[in-house]
């Protein structure tokens, strides 16, 4: 099982905005940045969002992430069909033997 | 640009070992740490350590302790990832990724290793 807590499946229509959360601890997302990876099927993740709320070089804008206390979220506005994927989130942890941990996972469908 | 190829798809049998490689292009392979993260089919993302190309220093996923071996060739920009006393639920694709002050960005296309008797 996953230190980082996210929900199995989000959705939404076309044109929707869509928020997927991801939680953790003080050992983790408390104290270190929260990155989001996108995995479209059949394809390696890819860099959404890093050091909680930045985005690289082209991500569009429709994608921002945030961070509050043990926890974080993912926005997606604007929802588009090939924004269907599964994202990740992903933080350091001071407390484990494993330093970096991924969050389980969230499919999202586009209605 | 920068580039991470990985190594063709491998078929094991239990007790077997695999190595992978990861072929680096487009940047100073000794400047970031190269990750190594596995997905087994229909899971989630699962961190198995890390290399600095400039040391060769390492750190492992408490899980392949005993079992994981990370390198690298210098000369050729290129990692590596050995995984030994395979068993079936070892069946995943198996990532490669660079990192740099906590940003891990590019990753490899992965390579599926399948475990089978």
């Amino acid at each position: 099982q996953s230190v980082l807590t996210q929900p199995p499946s989000a959705s939404g229509t076309p044109g929707q905005r869509v928020t997927i959360s991801c939680s953790g601890s003080s050992a983790n997302i408390g104290r270190n940045s929260v990155n989001w990876y996108q995995q479209l099927p059949e394809s390696a993740p890819k860099l959404l969002i890093y050091n909680n709320n930045q985005r690289p070089s082209g991500v569009p804008d429709r994608f921002s992430g945030s961070k509050s206390g043990t926890s974080a979220s993912l926005a997606i506005s604007g929802l588009q069909s090939e924004d269907e994927a599964d994202y990740y989130c992903a933080a350091w942890d001071d407390s484990l033997n494993d330093p970096y941990v991924f969050g389980s996972g969230t499919k999202v469908t586009v209605l | 640009q920068v580039k991470l190829v990985q190594s063709g798809a491998e078929v094991k049998k239990p007790g077997a070992s695999v190595r992978v490689s990861c072929k680096t292009s487009g940047y100073t392979f000794s400047g970031y740490y190269i990750y190594w993260v596995r997905q087994a089919p229909g899971q989630g993302l699962e961190w198995m350590g890390w290399m600095h190309p400039r040391s060769g220093g390492t750190k492992f996923a408490e899980n392949f302790q005993g079992r994981l071996t990370m390198t690298r060739d210098m000369s050729i920009s290129t990692a590596y990832m050995e995984l030994s006393s395979l068993r079936s639920d070892d069946t995943a694709v198996y990532y490669c990724a660079r990192e740099k002050e906590r940003i891990v960005d590019f990753w490899g296309q992965g390579t599926l290793v399948s475990v089978s008797s």
